[in-house]
């Protein structure tokens, strides 16, 4: 099971919108609408952000949403901010109860 | 509250063994599959595996099957993930997570594991 595909990292300064890409195959993300994502500050345990492709848990603000197509899911932040500095990553269901990761990417607030 | 608890950081060498804990709160804790998750210093997240604690059913990412461990004791809410013989290359934050909706909705504060001769 190979890592999904991300960007090493994004750079956006505030109030601007900043995407992330998620790359994999159709044995993860094609094949399954169960895309998560995570936030990570530096020595923080991950949070998730979105699950299911494009929903919210609670308390997520509505500036974080997700989508996808074919292979390829995407996070993007509308109205950057200085606390979303972070690194994120992807995660899919791959079937019979396993996931896969995605590489990482750093977002970087200008 | 729900809340998963690990054990604390642990300093080993290589050739021992090791298994570390994972305790749930705030919830049922036999109703949700829980997953490990190694990052390794300066490098991303890995999934490791994953059990059920009602019937011990156990899933193993290919790139950990054979190298690790996952157990789990319902009695007392407590998940593991162990070792048999370390490697300086376990050496890594490994983190326990709750199964929500095909996400994984609750963290441990995660548990340093320290290999070195």
């Amino acid at each position: 099971q190979s890592a999904l595909t991300q960007p090493r990292s994004v750079t956006g300064s505030p109030g601007q919108s900043v995407t992330i890409s998620c790359t994999g195959t159709s044995s993860d993300i094609g094949g399954y609408n169960s895309v998560s994502w995570y936030q990570q500050h530096p020595g923080k345990a991950p949070k998730v952000m979105i699950f299911d492709v494009t929903k919210r848990p609670s308390g997520v603000p509505d500036r974080f949403s997700g989508s996808k197509s074919g292979n390829t899911a995407s996070l993007t932040i509308s109205g950057l901010q200085g606390e979303d500095e972070a690194d994120y990553y992807c995660c899919s269901y791959t079937g019979r109860y396993t996931y896969v990761f995605g590489t990482g990417t750093k977002v970087t607030v200008l | 509250e729900v809340q998963l608890v690990q054990s604390g950081a642990e300093v080993k060498k290589p050739g021992e063994s090791l298994k570390i804990s994972c305790k749930g709160f705030g919830y049922s804790f036999n109703n949700y599959w829980i997953g490990w998750v190694r990052q390794m210093p300066g490098k991303g997240l890995e999934w490791m595996g994953i059990t059920y604690p009602d019937d011990s059913d156990t899933r193993y990412s290919p790139s950990f099957q054979g190298q690790v461990t996952i157990s789990v004791d319902k009695s007392i809410s407590t998940a593991y993930l162990q070792w048999s013989s370390l490697k300086a290359s376990d050496t890594a934050i490994y983190y326990c997570a709750r199964q929500g909706n095909w996400d994984f909705d609750y963290w441990g504060q995660g548990t340093l594991v320290t290999v070195s001769s």
